[in-house]
């Protein structure tokens, strides 16, 4: 059973950076695309981008482009997402979730328990 | 961008009942759409995929239905655990993958 464990809460000043982390164990992790998606405090979910770590190279959501880093380790079945210039507005949690079928983005079948980041001054 | 637009926001049926849940897009998004089950502090679940597909050991209660722009997801007979916030997401335009803005089904 693939299990995606991710970092823990952070709290962050307005215009600094977040750095997530999200572990993969149970299933293979090179060829199946790990995204990321948030969600504000009572409010509904927001593809951010994921990566295909065997690919290397990441896709963006528009609204998040030139902000966001997602990132992939192979060797420890981590996925990366950073998140630059913050503001009250990024205070959500943070989900990565793992694509459905290898070398797509298509659906999330498996997704972590969710990282909280508080950006407050 | 591909909008979608799920009806009704809140929907109170009673357990027994049937939940008839419906998101439409922007534009033709072909097959390919999503249905996930949120619960309170959970991660969403998927239900549905490719419109009317269920996901690995989704009770067959579940069903969706619909292609292009008007889709459907119906729950035959509700049971305790199913009153949740229900989201659809379409993968066919991307970047970006977009989500609907929910529907909360609730207990009457």
């Amino acid at each position: 059973q693939v299990q995606l464990m991710q970092s823990g809460t952070e709290v962050k000043k307005p215009g600094s950076s977040v750095k997530v982390s999200c572990t993969a164990s149970g299933g293979v992790f090179s060829t199946y695309a790990i995204s990321w998606v948030r969600q504000a405090p009572g409010r509904g979910l927001e593809w951010m981008g994921g990566i295909v770590p065997l690919f290397g190279t990441a896709n963006y959501a528009p609204k998040f482009q030139g902000r966001v880093t997602i990132t992939a380790d192979e060797s420890t079945s981590t996925a990366y997402m950073e998140l630059a210039s913050l503001t009250s507005e990024d205070t959500a949690i943070y989900y990565c979730a793992r694509a459905s079928d290898s070398g797509t983005y298509y659906y999330f079948d498996f997704w972590g328990q969710g990282t909280l980041v508080t950006v407050s001054s | 961008e591909i909008v979608l637009t799920q009806s009704p926001a809140t929907l109170s049926l009673s357990p027994g009942e049937r939940a008839t849940l419906s998101c439409r897009a922007s534009q033709s998004v072909d097959i390919y759409l999503a249905w996930y089950q949120q619960k309170p502090g959970q991660a969403p679940r998927l239900l549905i995929y490719d419109a009317s597909n269920r996901a690995t050991g989704i009770p067959a209660r579940f069903s969706g239905s619909g292609s292009r722009t008007d889709f459907t997801l119906t729950i035959s007979s509700l049971e305790p655990e199913d009153f949740a916030v229900y989201y659809c997401q379409q993968r066919f335009h991307w970047p970006p993958i977009t989500f609907g803005q929910g529907t909360r089904l609730e207990i009457k």
